[in-house]
């Protein structure tokens, strides 16, 4: 079992539409959890971070961690073709190692 | 702020020759780098922990003498690839993390594209 799972997609929405992402854990020990998004052949960039459990928000975005499920989730809402890429899940474990999942591919078509 | 340059963005060389690729945290200090491989549509795949002035932590498989990390400066790190064949082409990313805030999180670089003919 990997310790970080994620759905590799592709998911396919239209413009406005609400998106999910989600990522299971099987560590207990992980604290902090992180979403990144990467465009093609570019590198990741931070989107949201959060420590333990609990909701964050960011204009567009709410990223939720239930730690008692070891469920992690992202919300876009309003989403936009530019919003078009692949985003990792990623939790910090040992030594400050990050440990990403898969990666889930999401297109917003117009 | 928070930016991490890599250079050269892409690379092609022949089989056999070393590729050095270079990481700069531009408007921060980097206590540790770290040093990620990503094939087509794949994830991140942790290669290494960089420290400034100590020696690389290498992860299992990765191997270090081919994989020649050095830290020289707290705002750079370099990955050579030596002898490098075929197989070793991939996107390299580099990640910073900054060192005075305490923060955790990691900084990524634009990557790498290294393909070895």
């Amino acid at each position: 079992q990997k310790e970080v799972e994620q759905d590799p997609g592709p998911l396919s929405v239209p413009e406005g539409a609400i998106v999910s992402l989600n990522c299971t854990y099987s560590n207990s020990a992980f604290q902090y959890f992180m979403w990144y998004r990467q465009y093609s052949r570019k590198g990741p960039e931070l989107l949201m971070y959060t420590y333990s459990s609990g909701n964050k928000e960011d204009g567009r975005f709410t990223a939720q961690v239930d730690k008692s499920s070891k469920y992690i989730s992202l919300f876009i809402r309003d989403s936009q073709p530019s919003d078009s890429a692949t985003y990792l899940c990623a939790m910090r474990g040992g030594y400050n190692k990050l440990i990403f999942g898969a990666g889930t591919r999401l297109a917003v078509h117009p | 702020g928070a930016v991490v340059s890599q250079h050269p963005s892409r690379v092609i060389c022949k089989s056999g020759t070393s590729v050095k690729i270079e990481c700069r945290s531009l408007d921060f200090q980097a206590t540790t780098m770290f040093w990620y491989r990503q094939f087509p549509k794949q994830s991140l795949m942790l290669m290494a922990t960089s420290n400034e002035g100590s020696k690389a932590t290498y992860e299992q498989g990765v191997e270090k003498d081919k994989f020649l990390i050095n830290h020289a400066s707290l705002t750079l790190s370099t990955l050579t690839v030596t002898s490098a064949h075929p197989e070793d082409s991939s996107f390299y990313i580099c990640s910073a993390r900054e060192r005075a805030s305490g923060r955790t999180e990691q900084f990524f670089g634009p990557g790498t594209r290294l393909t070895v003919l």
